[in-house]
C-alpha cells in the first residue's frame, strides 16, 4: 500500500547535537511539507518542496534544514542551532491542488 | 493569505449526543477547505474535503460539514457521538488557484463523556 514512512517513532538528542528525521513517500506525489506540532498550537509550517532540487523555507525554519535529492524523500535536520527542538514533528506530502495533505505517523523528538 | 479560526480548543459532548465543531476561514478566493482527525501520538487523517462542488460534504466516520460562503464557515458535525470519536480535530484551507499548500487552524480537541 502506498503512504509516507516516518523513521524514527521516538529520537532523543542531546543538546548541541544535529539529528536527521527521516520521511519516505511512496505515493508519487510531488509536494512534501514538514509540520512542527506543540500542544495548543496546531501544525506549523517548517518547510515544503514542490518538486525535487528546490524547497522553501515556512514559517518556523530557523534550527532547521531540508534537502531534496530524490522524489520519495524529504529529510529534515534539527540542528544545535534550534533552540527549543522538543516536538512532534509530522511529514506530509500532497499529489494536487484540492486533494489535501497524506501523512506520515509522525516522530516525537525529546532533548535531553 | 488565507487563514482558518477553530473556536473552541476543548469540546466535550456525551456519547450519543450531537458533535459540532466550529471553524472559520479567511480568504480572497474560494477556497478548498479541509478537516482532519488526529489521534494521540499519530499523523492525521483526512475526514472530508469541500473542493467547490457539493456544499455538503460527506467523510468518513459518520462526520459531515456544510460550506457556507455567507458564513466564511465550515463547520464539523456529527449526530451521534461515540467514545471513539475522541481525539484531536484540525480545519485548514487552501488556495484552489495556489500551490497545495494548507493552513491549518490551532486544533479542536473533543472528549466523549460516557
Amino acid at each position: 500500500d502506498g503512504g509516507i514512512t516516518q523513521s524514527p517513532k521516538y529520537l532523543f538528542r542531546k543538546e548541541g547535537q544535529n539529528v536527521t528525521l527521516s520521511c519516505e513517500q511512496n505515493l508519487n506525489h510531488d509536494a512534501m511539507y514538514w509540520y512542527r506540532q506543540d500542544p495548543g498550537q496546531g501544525l506549523r509550517l517548517i518547510y515544503y518542496s514542490q518538486i525535487v532540487n528546490d524547497f522553501q523555507k515556512g514559517d518556523i525554519a530557523e534550527g532547521y534544514s531540508v534537502s531534496r535529492e530524490k522524489k520519495e524523500s524529504f529529510p529534515l535536520t534539527v540542528t544545535s542551532a534550534q533552540k527549543n527542538p522538543t516536538a512532534f514533528y509530522l511529514c506530509a506530502s500532497s499529489s494536487r491542488v484540492g486533494n489535501g495533505y497524506t501523512f506520515g505517523s509522525g516522530t516525537r523528538l525529546t532533548v535531553v | 493569505a488565507q487563514s482558518v479560526t477553530q473556536l473552541g480548543s476543548h469540546v466535550s459532548v456525551s456519547e450519543g449526543a450531537l458533535v459540532l465543531l466550529r471553524c472559520n476561514y479567511s480568504s480572497s478566493v474560494p477556497p478548498y477547505l479541509f478537516w482532519y482527525v488526529q489521534y494521540p501520538n499519530q499523523g492525521l487523517q483526512l475526514l472530508l474535503k469541500y473542493t467547490s462542488a457539493a456544499t455538503l460534504v460527506k467523510g468518513i466516520n459518520g462526520f459531515e460539514a456544510e460550506f457556507k460562503k455567507s458564513e466564511t464557515s465550515f463547520h464539523l458535525t456529527k449526530p451521534s457521538a461515540h467514545m471513539s470519536d475522541a481525539a484531536e480535530y484540525f480545519c485548514a484551507v487552501s488556495d484552489p488557484f495556489g500551490n497545495e499548500k494548507l493552513t491549518f487552524g490551532t486544533g479542536t480537541r473533543l472528549t466523549i463523556i460516557p
